[in-house]
């Protein structure tokens, strides 16, 4: 069964540095889909980046970039210079071609500080 | 206007009623689905549906039930509510197999 697994309840950052939140996930499809949310404390989701089993080189859009390892089944969301408006509860995700569910982790809760 | 609509986006209601959540989208995705969000459990997938004949079960079904009324719209309901379905309800669509979902704005659903 498809699982995502986000370790990191809270992670603190400081503003203008990097950080990584980490994900992994398990999965018997070898055709899966790996995705990054944002929710704001104003509640929407916001969709950030997406990563497919088969790329080849990891996905990257404008700050967020995704570190895939595929043999150790992480898919690792790094923020480059932070900023304030990056705190947030942040979501990995992952859909299997197979079942088509979209699953989620528990989330991690990042805290930009001046 | 957003792509994927909900209402209500705020709704107290009473121990034992039938309630509805609506959710509409303007996407043209065949794929719908709904999830529940409570504090430190993430997204909880409700039910899914690949197109109008086509609804599955998710990971927490009990107590639900879901019409797919046409491609666009896709409702959630909760035939007797009970306080521990108080929550955060979303609504989400997506188009073929590896396409990002896009949410809705949630319903806040307190049953008191």
């Amino acid at each position: 069964a498809q699982k995502i697994t986000q370790t990191q309840p809270g992670m603190f950052v400081q503003e203008k540095e990097a950080v990584t939140l980490d994900c992994t996930y398990d999965t018997s499809d070898q055709s899966y889909g790996l995705f990054w949310y944002k929710q704001p404390s104003s509640g929407e989701m916001i969709f950030l980046i997406y990563q497919g089993s088969y790329d080849e080189q990891n996905a990257t859009e404008g700050r967020y970039s995704l570190n895939f390892q595929k043999a150790r089944k992480s898919a690792n969301l790094v923020i480059s210079a932070s900023q304030l408006g990056d705190s947030a509860m942040y979501f990995c995700a992952m859909r299997e071609l197979g079942f088509q569910k979209l699953v989620f982790g528990t989330g991690t809760r990042l805290l930009v500080s001046p | 206007d957003a792509d994927v609509t909900q209402t209500p986006r705020n709704r107290i209601t009473k121990t034992g009623k039938r309630i509805m959540l609506e959710c509409s989208q303007t996407k043209g995705h065949d794929r719908m689905y709904w999830y529940r969000q409570d504090p430190g459990l993430g997204l909880q997938l409700i039910y899914y549906s690949f197109d109008v004949k086509d609804i599955n079960k998710g990971e927490i079904s009990d107590g639900y039930s879901v019409s797919r009324q046409a491609q666009a719209k896709f409702s959630l309901s909760l035939e007797s509510a009970i306080p521990n379905q108080t929550a955060l309800y979303f609504c989400a669509t997506s188009a073929g197999p590896f396409g990002e979902a896009f949410f809705g704005q949630g319903t806040r659903l307190t049953v008191v």
